[in-house]
């Protein structure tokens, strides 16, 4: 069974410039998430998909960042316009049951630089 | 808001020794989970091990087993004959429910890790 699949792994950008990273899900799984870790750091919720539905998107600065998942399944992150504060690994997992304490699995990450 | 301490910022044990990694977390509530993960440089963050709070028998799964005091909301992590591969950085993270809308609304924190490195 494939995992948790992130685009792209690395990426290099201006300030002020916009990104956008893509995960998919495992196939099946319900909820989605993206996090924000930096470095040394724990991860952080930025936000929370059940299917289609944003269910705590609390976290997200909304005046730059923006998700999407369209058809309950992929989703994308997009940051405009990126700042140097914004330089972290954003990680995106999926749980089948993660309600009832389920397992979440992660993907490997898209690690950004900005400039 | 929830919050989860990892006092041991880095460890090091020897290969085929035994370590523990603290966790303490902060909570009112009576029924959560708990969780060890586990991230290896590079590469994607997995499950260790869990542990319900409403068990009193500490969980187990192979060379990894945790020491659950929930009176003291501690919850360690104990690493048995330890491998080469167990070099990885070690998050704690706690779960609980949020509200009263069952399963639906929850929230999952991750405390800032502990670096361990097993030397050969």
């Amino acid at each position: 069974e494939a995992g948790v699949v992130q685009s792209p792994r690395y990426k290099i950008i201006e300030k002020k410039q916009p990104v956008a990273f893509w995960c998919n899900p495992i196939s099946g799984h319900n909820t989605l998430y993206w996090y924000l870790q930096n470095l040394g750091q724990g991860p952080e919720l930025l936000i929370r998909y059940e299917n289609e539905e944003a269910v705590d998107d609390s976290q997200l600065p909304k005046d730059r960042f923006s998700a999407e998942r369209l058809k309950g399944v992929d989703s994308t992150l997009k940051i405009q316009p990126a700042e140097l504060g914004d330089s972290a690994v954003y990680l995106c997992a999926s749980s089948l049951d993660a309600a009832y304490g389920g397992e979440l699995f992660f993907g490997e990450g898209s690690r950004l630089t900005v400039l | 808001a929830q919050t989860v301490t990892q006092s041991q910022p880095e460890m090091s044990v020897q290969e085929a020794e035994t370590v523990t990694l603290s966790c303490t977390y902060d909570t009112s509530e009576s029924n959560y989970y708990l969780f060890w993960y586990k991230q290896p440089p590079s590469r994607q963050m997995i499950l260790v091990i869990r542990q319900e709070a409403y068990k009193q028998q500490n969980a187990t799964e192979n060379r990894f087993s945790v020491n659950f005091q929930k009176a003291a909301k501690s919850f360690s992590l104990k690493i048995s004959d330890s491998q080469l591969g167990d070099t990885a950085m070690y998050f704690c993270a706690f779960m609980k429910q949020e509200g009263d809308s069952g399963g639906s609304n929850y929230k999952l924190t991750f405390g800032k890790g502990t670096l361990l490195t097993v030397n050969p």
